[in-house]
């Protein structure tokens, strides 16, 4: 069964600081990869979405994908207390689409 | 953007009740899904479908069912709940075009049994 593996599981960062979380699928047929956000009490809201290998830059948020290694990771530079959430991945194209288990990101001022 | 309505927000049911959590979707996504989320298990899925009349297991299907009457509405039915189906529910709905596309989440349904 295809999985995605996330890391850390939690990361505490400096208001103003850099935050770099993890993920990795097992399943060589992925294309995308997805990462949201879900803060405390709320539904997940997709942050972006990459396939092509290299990396994708929207504002304060980078994503990097390394397609031979099925791993991309999410950026956070100049993190805000409003960051504070769970960032979740998942992988899949149409049909059973799966989720990591996350990574919680505490940003302290 | 996409909206995704779940009902209801929130339930309370005994062990042995039927549950129904309904979800409407008003963006024509052919996909929907249903999933759970519980703390340390991240978001797993139950059921989803392709279209209206189809629905397909998940990664946790036991125990649930699925209904997709028409192309805006997807039923996740708890016909014996048990306490160990407490968890919230979320739907979610997309388009998948050419591999890739947008999921668009309701706000969650929070299922306490009893």
């Amino acid at each position: 069964q295809q999985k995605v593996q996330q890391s850390p599981e939690s990361l505490i960062v400096p208001e103003g600081g850099m935050a770099s979380l993890n993920c990795t699928s097992s399943d060589r047929n992925v294309d995308y990869f997805w990462w949201y956000r879900q803060h405390s009490g709320k539904s997940p809201k997709m942050l972006m979405s990459i396939f092509s290998n290299g990396e994708k830059e929207e504002g304060r948020f980078t994503v990097h994908l390394n397609k031979a290694s099925l791993h991309t990771s999410l950026h956070i530079r100049d993190s805000q207390p409003s960051d504070s959430a769970l960032y979740l991945c998942r992988t899949g194209n149409t049909g059973k689409l799966i989720f990591g288990l996350g990574t919680t990101l505490q940003v302290q001022p | 953007e996409a909206a995704v309505t779940q009902s209801p927000r929130n339930k309370v049911a005994v062990t042995g009740g039927k549950v129904t959590l309904s979800c409407n979707q008003t963006n024509n996504h052919n996909n929907m899904y249903w999933y759970r989320q519980d703390t340390g298990h991240g978001l797993r899925l139950i059921h989803y479908s392709y279209g209206a009349g189809s629905t397909e297991k998940g990664d946790i299907p036991d125990g649930y069912k699925a209904s997709r009457p028409s192309q805006e509405n997807f039923s996740l039915i708890l016909e014996l709940a048990t306490p160990s189906q407490t968890s919230v529910y979320f739907c979610a709905s997309g388009d998948f075009w050419g591999g890739g596309g947008q999921l668009y989440f309701g706000e969650g349904s929070k299922l306490t049994v009893l």
